[in-house]
């Protein structure tokens, strides 16, 4: 079983809408979580960190974090033709050296 | 801009060819990463060096050698790749202390192996 489970999409909404991106983890030792938006062709950008469960909210973005069923999702309100990328979820267990596991990345396209 | 750079950002070499990747960080971060991306697969993790020193290395051929000269630079040396290491290849690094595991990258690598 992958660390990190992620649904590679793609995931096609008009602007506007709003847009629920998911994963899940393994491993119940995680406490921190991250999001990551990766353009084409660039790196992968932090876009939202959570500590263990809660929400976290950050403009039109809203990350979630739910350790008992062990789920993380990523909430884009008023979604924008600039969304358009594809966003990584990750799971580390904040050790020192600060290791991460990816799931394999949602491609979203938001049409105008 | 991350405050991480790559070079170069294409690279296109021969299975006989030796080249090296370069990576610096202008954050004051103490660890760095080597990363390898390919089309529908998470991140592999190759490499991991806190304070200069090796501290992972995840199983990666001996045909990729990374050196770390000092906290800023990271190398990947390459030589006598194979056509499936063709991939984009990602540094990041991430801050001292390393217990929130944030991790910034750079724009990549796009290296093609022909």
């Amino acid at each position: 079983q992958k660390e990190v489970e992620q649904d590679p999409g793609p995931l096609s909404v008009p602007e506007g809408a709003i847009v629920s991106l998911n994963c899940t983890y393994s491993n119940s030792a995680f406490q921190y979580f991250m999001w990551y938006r990766q353009y084409s062709r660039k790196g992968p950008e932090l876009l939202m960190y959570t500590y263990s469960s809660g929400n976290k909210e950050d403009g039109r973005f809203t990350a979630q974090v739910d350790k008992s069923s062990k789920y993380i999702s990523l909430f884009i309100r008023d979604s924008q033709p600039s969304d358009s990328a594809t966003y990584l979820c990750a799971g580390g267990r904040g050790s020192t050296l600060g290791r991460l596991y990816f799931g394999r990345g949602t491609q979203l396209t938001v049409w105008p | 801009e991350t405050g991480v750079t790559q070079t170069p950002r294409h690279l296109v070499m021969g299975m006989t060819n030796k080249k090296s990747l370069k990576c610096e960080q202008h954050l004051g971060h103490n660890a760095m990463y080597w990363y390898k991306q390919s089309a529908k697969k998470p991140l592999e993790l190759m490499f991991v060096y806190n304070f200069k020193e090796q501290t992972e290395n995840n199983s990666v051929p001996s045909r990729f050698s990374p050196e770390c000269p000092n906290s800023s630079h990271l190398f990947l040396h390459l030589h006598t790749l194979q056509p499936e290491d063709s991939a984009l290849y990602l540094c990041a690094s991430s801050p001292p202390g390393g217990g929130n595991n944030e991790q910034y990258f750079g724009p990549g690598t796009r290296l093609t192996v022909t």
